[in-house]
This record gives C-alpha cells, sequence and structure tokens, in this order.
C-alpha cells in the first residue's frame, strides 16, 4: 500500500495562477481532509469530505474548492492564489474523524509570489 | 483564538530527562488525539484517548486525559533523541461532527 500520495511536493506560484493539489488514497477510507500548516498554528482544515460525491467546508475555505468523485482522490484547487496561501497542504484519509487515526501525505510546499 | 493551546511552545532538554506537554481549552471533547511530526514529513498518530481521565502508555510516553475532557498531558520518561518532532494534539468537539481542531503544537528537541 502507498497509503496517501500527494503530488507535487513543491509549487511555487505568481499572484492569480491557479493550480490543483492531487492526493490519492488506497486505503478505501470514506474521509478524506485538506489542512494548511502555518508557523504557529498548527493545523487548520480547509475541506473535508465524508464519502464520494459529498463534500463540506472546514475552519479556512476561502480561496480553495473541492470534489470528491471517487473515494481514492480528494483534489485541492486554487482558484487565484495569493500570497496569503503560501504554506505547507496536507491530505489525510481515516476511517472515522475522531475515533481512528488520521493518515497524512508527506505534503505539498506552497510559495506564492 | 485557538481552540486548543499547547504549551511550552518549544522545549529543550537533555537526553535522559522526563518532560510534560500540555494541551489545554475551555471546551470540551468527544475524543482527543496526540500526533508526532518530523519535519519534512506529516504528523503520525500516537494515541487517541476517548473518557474523561483516561491515561494510555506508549513505552515511555503516558498520555492522559483529563477528568473533565477539556485538558491532555504527554510525559515522556527518560527522553531519547529519537523524540524530537513536533508533536500535535488533536480533539473532536462535537459528538456528532467529528471534525478535528488541532492545537499550535510543542517543537521537542532532545540533545544527546
Amino acid at each position: 500500500n502507498a497509503g496517501v500520495t500527494q503530488t507535487p511536493k513543491f509549487q511555487v506560484l505568481k499572484t492569480g495562477q491557479s493550480m490543483t493539489l492531487q492526493c490519492a488514497q488506497d486505503m478505501n477510507h470514506e474521509y478524506m481532509s485538506w489542512y494548511r500548516q502555518d508557523p504557529g498554528m498548527g493545523l487548520r482544515l480547509i475541506h473535508y469530505s465524508v464519502g464520494a460525491g459529498i463534500t463540506d467546508q472546514g475552519e479556512v475555505p476561502n480561496g480553495y474548492n473541492v470534489s470528491r468523485s471517487t473515494t481514492e482522490d480528494f483534489p485541492l484547487r486554487l482558484l487565484s492564489a495569493a500570497p496569503s496561501q503560501t504554506s505547507v497542504y496536507f491530505c489525510a484519509s481515516s476511517y472515522s474523524f475522531a475515533k481512528g487515526s488520521q493518515y497524512f501525505g508527506p505534503g505539498t510546499r506552497l510559495l506564492v509570489l | 483564538t485557538q481552540l486548543l493551546e499547547q504549551s511550552p511552545q518549544f522545549l529543550s532538554i537533555q537526553e535522559g530527562e522526563n518532560l510534560t506537554v500540555y494541551c489545554n481549552s475551555s471546551s470540551v471533547f468527544s475524543s482527543l488525539q496526540w500526533y508526532r511530526q518530523e519535519p519534512g514529513e506529516g504528523p503520525v498518530l500516537l494515541v487517541t484517548v476517548v473518557t474523561g481521565g483516561e491515561v494510555k502508555k506508549l513505552k515511555r510516553l503516558t498520555f492522559q486525559f483529563g477528568d473533565a475532557r477539556k485538558d491532555s498531558s504527554l510525559h515522556i520518561t527518560a527522553a531519547q533523541p529519537g523524540d524530537t518532532g513536533l508533536y500535535l494534539c488533536a480533539g473532536a468537539l462535537d459528538f456528532g461532527n467529528e471534525k478535528l481542531t488541532f492545537g499550535t503544537g510543542t517543537r521537542l528537541t532532545i540533545i544527546p
């Protein structure tokens, strides 16, 4: 099993550009989430999904879109990148948010100039 | 305002010493998890506690969930360089909605 994979590992964008961060898991987990990690602020939930076709907003959803067409994939789209979106992005999957382990991907480090 | 406050934010101690880090909130959590994160990697789950007053041990690590389910602590005995990392607590606020809220983290460095 590959677990949770994320691509790319690093990305530099100019303000206003759009891009998609890819996330895939091979553990047949229903729950998937996107977090951003900034210094001194821990992990903040952007969007999450409780199953294919179902998504919802987290704590900091503005500027991001998600979709969940399959159980395996949960891409995160930045519509018009801003410097405030410079961060490290983690995708996670689990069979339950609270009672089971969230398995995290290796992260995507994004710099918006 | 951060829902889960972790203290200390940074801790640097000598190998062999004991330490305790804390995770505090004014809110009640249905469950609480502790993760460790190493540089360039995602967090990895250490433990989940679900019952007020619960104590769990993982080798030299002891986790405690407060009686009122508002706080938790992580105690490490005889710290080793391999314990170095960012320790994050994460709580599920609502019993029906299980989204996790992460704390700010404690960055631990064990000096050989």
